[in-house]
């Protein structure tokens, strides 16, 4: 098992450019999330989704979509990029029922000119 | 609103000595706790989860334990080792969907 991986692993974008956040998984894992890490603010939740076709907000959403097509992949988009979303990103994943173990993805540490 | 807090924020210990790191919560209805570890510039690696039926959790030289209804949880490192140096985040799970809400973590550090 890979567990969950994330692509790329860093990033720099200009201010109004746009990207997606790689994220997939391999343990079947219904539900998968968003988090960003800020010093001083420690983690937040940005969008989670609890299976395919299944999305919503968490925390911090503004600035970032997603979608969940398949129960591997959850990809986070930020369509025009702003200073303010220079952070670490960290996809994770669990299974719903019960309540699991959540893994985490290495990271990606993205910033925005 | 769930809050956790993790005190003390930092942390220095000689090598060797039995340490324990606070989490605290302010809402009691949790569906389960996680301890993680996060080295500098790495992702988060799963120690202990307690699910809210538990008391404790042991994972090797680590202990967990969970008091839900004083909203705190414990993590006890024996004979620590200058590997044990990291920052080490507190998480609970409000519902069974699995959005946790994080301390703000202890930084360890075992000097040898």
């Amino acid at each position: 098992n890979a567990g969950v991986t994330q692509t790329p692993k860093f990033q720099v974008l200009k201010t109004g450019q746009s990207m997606t956040l790689q994220c997939a998984q391999d343990m079947n894992h219904e539900y998968m999330s968003w988090y960003r890490q800020d010093p001083g603010m420690g983690l937040r939740l940005i969008h989670y989704s609890v299976g395919a076709g299944i999305t919503d907000q968490g925390e911090v959403p503004n600035g970032y979509n997603v979608s969940r097509s398949t129960t591997e992949d959850f990809p986070l988009r930020l369509l025009s990029a702003a200073p303010s979303q220079t952070s670490v990103y960290f996809c994770a994943s669990t299974r719903t029922s019960p309540g699991g173990e959540q893994f985490f993805g290495p990271g990606t540490r993205l910033t925005v000119l | 609103k769930q809050e956790v807090t993790q005190i003390p924020a930092a942390l220095s210990v000689p090598e060797g000595e039995n340490l324990v790191l606070n989490c605290s919560f302010t809402d009691s209805a949790i569906y389960n706790l996680q301890w993680f570890r996060q080295d500098p510039g790495k992702g988060l690696t799963s120690l202990l989860l307690i699910q809210s039926s538990q008391r404790e959790q042991t994972s090797g030289r680590l202990n967990a334990s969970l008091d839900k209804s004083s909203g705190r949880s414990t993590l006890y490192i024996a004979a620590s080792q200058p590997g044990d140096s990291a920052t080490y985040l507190c998480a609970v799970q409000r519902g069974s969907q699995g959005n946790l809400i994080f301390g703000k973590g202890t930084k360890l550090s075992v000097k040898p």
